[in-house]
């Protein structure tokens, strides 16, 4: 039980361009997800809390309005990348987790490059 | 404010035990977690410590006093593909209980 797919797992996008990625609880209905972000030899710097059916709160230095976040159901929520940089190429990786329950399950990540 | 502390890297010898430590500071207590990443992959699930004292799973073990804010994983009869950064988080407690991540300890087994 507790799988987290993400889609895609990895994906090449030219600088202006915007990349959606989706996370989805598999098995398990996620009242809350997280996003994070992943620079190499770092530890998860976490961008955005979501629940389900309310706006997403970001943590401070995250543009909202570049890192859209959507949670449109209790099983699907998605981090859309907005006239993408180079400098926003990185390992994005969600969470998700069930009501009443303290441990959140990761996704296997989406590596992002924009060239 | 909430702080958390661990080693940035360690080496042991495939076959034998390593512990690997993290201090925190949080506003409000609400557990400790241990989380496994390879390289390249995402963090994978290893324990959950609420209460003082040590759980144990198979070869890992976590143990947790709250009065220290110290909590460590242990491994055992390790092996290489150990070989991997082990991360403590605790839960923060300014709603959602979104976990704030050590910056993670690097692990490397050698024959």
């Amino acid at each position: 039980g507790a799988v987290v797919s993400q889609h895609p797992s990895r994906v090449i996008c030219k600088s202006g361009t915007s990349v959606k990625i989706e996370c989805r609880s598999l098995d398990f209905q996620a009242t809350t997800m997280f996003w994070y972000r992943q620079f190499p030899k770092k530890s998860l710097m976490l961008m955005a809390t979501s629940n389900e059916g309310s706006k997403a709160t970001y943590e401070q230095g995250v543009e909202k309005d570049k890192f859209l976040i959507n949670h449109a159901s209790l099983t699907l929520s998605t981090l859309t990348v907005t006239s993408a940089h180079p400098e926003d190429s990185s390992f994005y990786i969600c969470s998700a987790r069930a009501e009443g329950r303290d441990e959140q399950y990761f996704g296997p990540g989406t590596r992002l490059t924009v060239t | 404010g909430q702080n958390i502390d661990q080693p940035t890297e360690m080496t042991a010898t495939e076959g034998a035990i390593v512990q690997i430590n993290c201090t925190y500071q949080t506003s409000g207590f609400n557990g400790l977690f241990w989380y496994q990443q390879h390289a390249g992959e995402a963090p994978t699930f290893l324990s959950y410590n609420v209460l003082d004292g040590l759980e144990e799973k198979g070869r890992f073990s976590s143990f947790l006093s709250r009065s220290k804010g110290y909590s460590y994983l242990l491994l055992k009869e390790l092996q290489m593909k150990d070989s991997a950064s082990y991360l403590c988080a605790a839960p923060f407690s300014g709603g959602y209980n979104k976990l704030i991540f050590g910056a993670g300890t690097r692990l490397a087994v050698h024959p």
